[in-house]
Parts: C-alpha cells; structure tokens; sequence
C-alpha cells in the first residue's frame, strides 16, 4: 500500500520557538495532504487541508499564522509550528491523498510526530 | 463537534470473543472509514464502506452501514491480544472534497 512518512517522530522544544514537521508521501504523488491534532485518548482533530501549489484551507479555530503549512510539491507538506507553547503540545498526523494503485477515496497516514513544549 | 459518536467509549474482552463497536452520524456520507490506531501511533485503514453498500467484510471484520439511522458497526471477530488498540470510524461527507471526520473512538482492550 501507499506509504507516508513523518519527520521528526518526537521533538522537543523550547517555548517561543518554532518547529517544523515534515510529510511525505513516499511511493505516489500527494494531490491532497490534511492535517490533524490529537489530544491523548481524543479522536483527530482537522487543523488543515492542503493542496500541491495553493494556499491550505484551515478549519475554523486553526490560527493560520500560527500553523503554516506548505504544500510545495506533490511529494512534501510542511507544518511549522510558530512560537509555540506549551498548549501547542500534542500528536499531529499528516494524511496524503493522490493517485494510488488503491482506491481514490482512501487517505494514507503518516505515524505522527510527537511535539513537546516545555 | 465531532461528525461521528461512537459507543462504547471502551471496550474490554477475552481472546476470542467477538468485538462490536457503533458509529452513529449526524450528515450524507459518501462514504464511512474505520481505522485502527495503536498506542502513540499513526492509522492504519481497516476497512471502506460506500454509502450505497450495507454490509462489507475483510478477514475477521464485517462492517455494516445503515445510511437511514446514520450508523455504522464494526464487529471484530474472534479477537486477539493484537486486535487491542482504538478504532476511529471516519465518515467522508458530501460535499466536502473528502474531507473525513472522525469518530470520538473505542478503545478496545483484549485480554489472554
């Protein structure tokens, strides 16, 4: 099936600084990439969708400078994380959508990126 | 708010029972995902039922969709100490480009 890799799997930062996570979808081209927040023991949270070469779609509540997230090529989304707080905290997943050898409506996620904030 | 509620919240069972988990909906799907998501890490897709199928299966799942009640029900059966972890089901609404929302979760524990 279709891989999608995230990196860093854990970061740890500094309050007031930034951080940026990488998704990549590694053996099919990403059309789409979403991502999501998760709260421990919660269910995925939309923060964004992205689409290759425009500008992302935020949810409502996702603050979009606080969020930035990049959609350069068909292959890697970013997620930076600005000034970030210990609220910021959390598991994010990116998901990739795009012409697979699978169905077209299934997503493919990337195992999150385990974000703390001290 | 969440689109799908799922119930129970947790669910704890012996090897070799069978596991049910319900997902209900509020909007038109096009079509209703679940997912398996172990401790800490990324989803890994179950299994995908379009809004004009009732009942779909794959190796020890069977998923149903009754797009009159909005619901959906995942059975697992003869389960296994693997099988433990949180299942999410996803619903991809109309008219949302695809977009899935997803399920508040079970968290199903197996126990030896």
């Amino acid at each position: 099936g279709a891989v999608v890799s995230q990196h860093p799997s854990r970061v740890i930062c500094k309050s007031g600084t930034s951080v940026k996570i990488e998704c990549r979808s590694l053996d099919f081209q990403a059309t789409t990439m979403f991502w999501y927040r998760q709260f421990p023991k919660k269910s995925l949270m939309l923060m964004a969708t992205s689409n290759e070469g425009s500008k992302a779609t935020y949810e409502q509540g996702v603050e979009k400078d606080k969020f930035l997230i990049n959609h350069a090529s068909l292959t890697l989304s970013t997620l930076t994380v600005t000034s970030a707080h210990p609220e910021d905290s959390s598991f994010y997943i990116c998901s990739a959508r795009g012409l697979t050898s699978g169905s077209v409506y299934e997503q493919y996620f990337g195992p999150g990126t385990r974000l703390t904030v001290t | 708010s969440q689109q799908g509620e799922e119930d129970p919240q947790a669910l704890s069972i012996q090897e070799g029972e069978n596991a049910t988990m319900n997902c209900s909906y509020k909007t038109s799907i096009n079509n209703l995902q679940w997912y398996r998501q172990n401790s800490g890490r990324g989803l890994v897709h179950l299994i995908l039922i379009r809004s004009n199928e009732r009942e779909k299966h794959s190796g020890r799942l069977r998923v149903t969709l009754d797009t009159s009640k909005k619901s959906s029900s995942l059975l697992i059966t003869a389960s296994r100490a693997a099988d433990t972890a949180s299942y999410f089901c996803a619903t991809d609404l109309t008219g949302t480009a695809s977009k899935l929302t997803f399920g508040t979760g079970t968290r199903l524990q197996v126990t030896l």
